[in-house]
Parts: structure tokens; C-alpha cells; sequence
């Protein structure tokens, strides 16, 4: 079945540290994205990007960094400069080349700094 | 600028009993509407979306949702709530617009829907 993984579920890191969060999807989207999830604030946007080799800040890119040097893949780099790194993060790809096309998610990342 | 707003936090329902999850949006141009749930420690899954055409669109799960120009609303409906069905809604929209520019898709905070038997 075609679907987005993420990687891990929970993952829990000491404050300072950098952290890698891995999302492939194998449904030959173009477009893909990250949010973070807070309790009550619904989704936010990382960073998002529309082609291979090429990705754009969304609202919240600070203390985040991120690469799509393949179309399958869009890992998202949680930095030391994270000022509150602890969260929910939601990978989601969809078909690009149409605004009207749904997202479709990865079952997330919860992390966890400390 | 796009905005979406999710009026109620928490909805609760008996089971059998019609549902309404309400949303209302801002867009400078024409809307693409869409609503989403997710169950606990889970990504988000498509229902429905409105795109154009009829204002009553049907999708997933037996939910529908009603469009509603003239109050920019887009109320999330189901005739017989299920215990099954409790959990965490968005609504989201995109402006339709052209512009150049990439619209981006605006999500609501979420409105939780606790069905009791």
C-alpha cells in the first residue's frame, strides 16, 4: 500500500543535542511538508517543498532545517536553536501541480526534549 | 490574509444523535475547503473537500459538510453519531486564487468530538 513513514513514533533527546526526523513516502507526490502540532493551536508549517532539490521556509522555520535531495524523502532537522523543540510533527505529501488535492499524513513523530 | 477559526473546542454528542462541527474561514479569493480528523497519536485522514459545484459534499464515514457562501461557513455534519467517531476534526482551507504565488493550506485549531453511548 502507498502511504507516508515516518520515523521513529517517539523519540526523546537531551536539550542541545540535534535531532533528525525521517519521513519517506512511496506515493510519487512532488509536494511535501512538515508541521508541528501543539495542544489546541492545530498545525503549524515547518517547511514545505514543491520539487526535488528545492524547499521553502513556512511560518515556523526557525531553529529548523530540512533537505528533499530525493523525491521519496524530506527529513526534518530539529536544531539546538529550537527554543521548544517538544512536540507533535506531521509529515504530509500530496500531488503538486493542483491546489485542490488533500494532504496525506504520516502517523507522526512525538518528541520528546528534555 | 486566510484564516479559519473552529468555534467550539469540544462537542459532545449521544450516539444515534446528528452532529454538526462548525467552521467558518476567511479567503480573499474563492475557497478550497477541506476537513480532516485524527485519532489519537495518529497523523490526520482526509474526509471531504469543497471545491466547486454542489455546496452539499459528502465524503468519508457517512460525514457531509455544507458550504455556505454568504456566512463563509463550512459546518462538518453527520446524520447518526457513532461511538467510533470521537476525536480531534480540522478544518483547513486554501485560497483558490492565482496571484503567482503559493497559497498555502490554513488549518483551524481543532474541535474535539466525544460521542457517548
Amino acid at each position: 500500500d502507498g502511504g507516508i513513514t515516518q520515523s521513529p513514533k517517539y523519540l526523546f533527546r537531551k536539550e542541545g543535542q540535534n535531532v533528525t526526523l525521517s519521513c519517506e513516502q512511496n506515493l510519487n507526490h512532488d509536494a511535501m511538508y512538515w508541521y508541528r502540532q501543539d495542544p489546541g493551536q492545530g498545525l503549524r508549517l515547518i517547511y514545505y517543498s514543491q520539487i526535488v532539490n528545492d524547499f521553502q521556509k513556512g511560518d515556523i522555520a526557525e531553529g529548523y532545517s530540512v533537505s528533499r535531495e530525493k523525491k521519496e524523502s524530506f527529513p526534518l532537522t530539529v536544531t539546538s536553536a529550537q527554543k521548544n523543540p517538544t512536540a507533535f510533527y506531521l509529515c504530509a505529501s500530496r500531488k503538486a501541480g493542483t491546489d485542490n488535492s488533500p494532504l496525506h499524513f504520516g502517523n507522526g513523530t512525538r518528541l520528546t526534549v528534555t | 490574509a486566510q484564516s479559519v477559526a473552529q468555534p467550539e473546542d469540544q462537542v459532545n454528542v449521544a450516539e444515534g444523535n446528528p452532529l454538526t462541527v462548525k467552521c467558518t474561514y476567511s479567503v480573499s479569493g474563492n475557497p478550497y475547503l477541506f476537513w480532516y480528523v485524527q485519532y489519537p497519536n495518529r497523523g490526520l485522514q482526509f474526509l471531504l473537500k469543497y471545491i466547486t459545484g454542489d455546496n452539499l459534499v459528502k465524503g468519508s464515514y457517512g460525514f457531509e459538510a455544507e458550504f455556505n457562501k454568504s456566512q463563509t461557513s463550512f459546518h462538518l455534519k453527520k446524520p447518526s453519531a457513532l461511538v467510533s467517531d470521537s476525536a480531534l476534526y480540522f478544518c483547513a482551507v486554501r485560497d483558490a486564487g492565482g496571484g503567482g504565488g503559493y497559497n498555502k493550506l490554513i488549518f483551524g485549531a481543532g474541535t474535539r468530538l466525544a460521542v457517548h453511548p
